[in-house]
């Protein structure tokens, strides 16, 4: 079945640090493929989505690039602040199946002042 | 952005019981969806909803799971009887009809923290 890997569970960077989140799919079709933001006692918040190969998303100073090559949506950030500590997590979903987005087990990302 | 609320935040019952989830989705949104997300575990996909029916579901919404939207009030969550491992948080999400091509965003409320003793 479609699924999304992210292999970093955890990533602890000082402010200004560059962010690399790895985000790999595999999936039977042409997915949608997004980042969701999950802030401590909150529901998850989309931050951004791509539909085809080699779209751009971003969003905050966050981005992601399709790659049907790779099959990724690796997320990246040039400088990292405190406030950006959530739990990040990527996605996939489908139109024809009424939009069910299956999620990655996240990545908590933890951003010393 | 657009909100979806969830009520109540938190709820303890004894196992064997009945409970209900409820759920106020964005307003011109046309499809909802619950997922269950188990303490430090993914968020995993239970159920998606349109127009008065269920139009997917996953292995995880057993058969004591119900889900209905009356006359356009709250989407809701029921689970009867309620077991131990039906302890998790429950998240609502609702997205407007989506089109064929591309998936719809969707936008999810803060939770329902549901411990079952």
């Amino acid at each position: 079945g479609d699924s999304v890997t992210q292999t970093e569970g955890q990533v602890a960077l000082s402010e200004e640090d560059f962010l690399t989140i790895h985000c790999n799919y595999s999936a039977s079709g042409y997915p949608a493929l997004f980042w969701y933001v999950q802030y401590p006692g909150e529901g998850p918040q989309f931050l951004f989505r791509a539909s085809r190969d080699k779209e751009k998303g971003s969003s905050r100073g966050f981005e992601a690039t399709y790659d049907k090559g790779t099959t990724s949506f690796h997320l990246r950030k040039a400088s990292v602040q405190e406030s950006d500590s959530a739990v990040y997590y990527c996605a996939l979903g489908y139109g024809s199946s009424g939009n069910k987005l299956i999620f990655g087990i996240g990545t908590l990302l933890s951003v010393k002042p | 952005g657009p909100k979806v609320l969830q009520i109540p935040s938190h709820q303890i019952i004894d196992m064997g019981q009945m409970v209900t989830l409820n759920c106020d989705p964005v307003s011109n949104h046309l499809y909802f969806y619950w997922y269950k997300q188990i303490l430090g575990q993914q968020m995993e996909f239970l159920v998606n909803f349109y127009n008065g029916k269920v139009m997917e579901k996953s292995k995880l919404f057993k058969d004591q799971f119900s889900v209905e939207r009356p006359d356009g009030s709250y989407f809701t969550l029921k689970i009867q009887p309620t077991a131990l491992e039906d302890s998790a948080v429950y998240f609502c999400a609702s997205s407007r009809l989506g089109a064929r091509s591309s998936a719809e965003t969707l936008y999810f409320g803060s939770g329902t923290r549901l411990t079952v003793l």
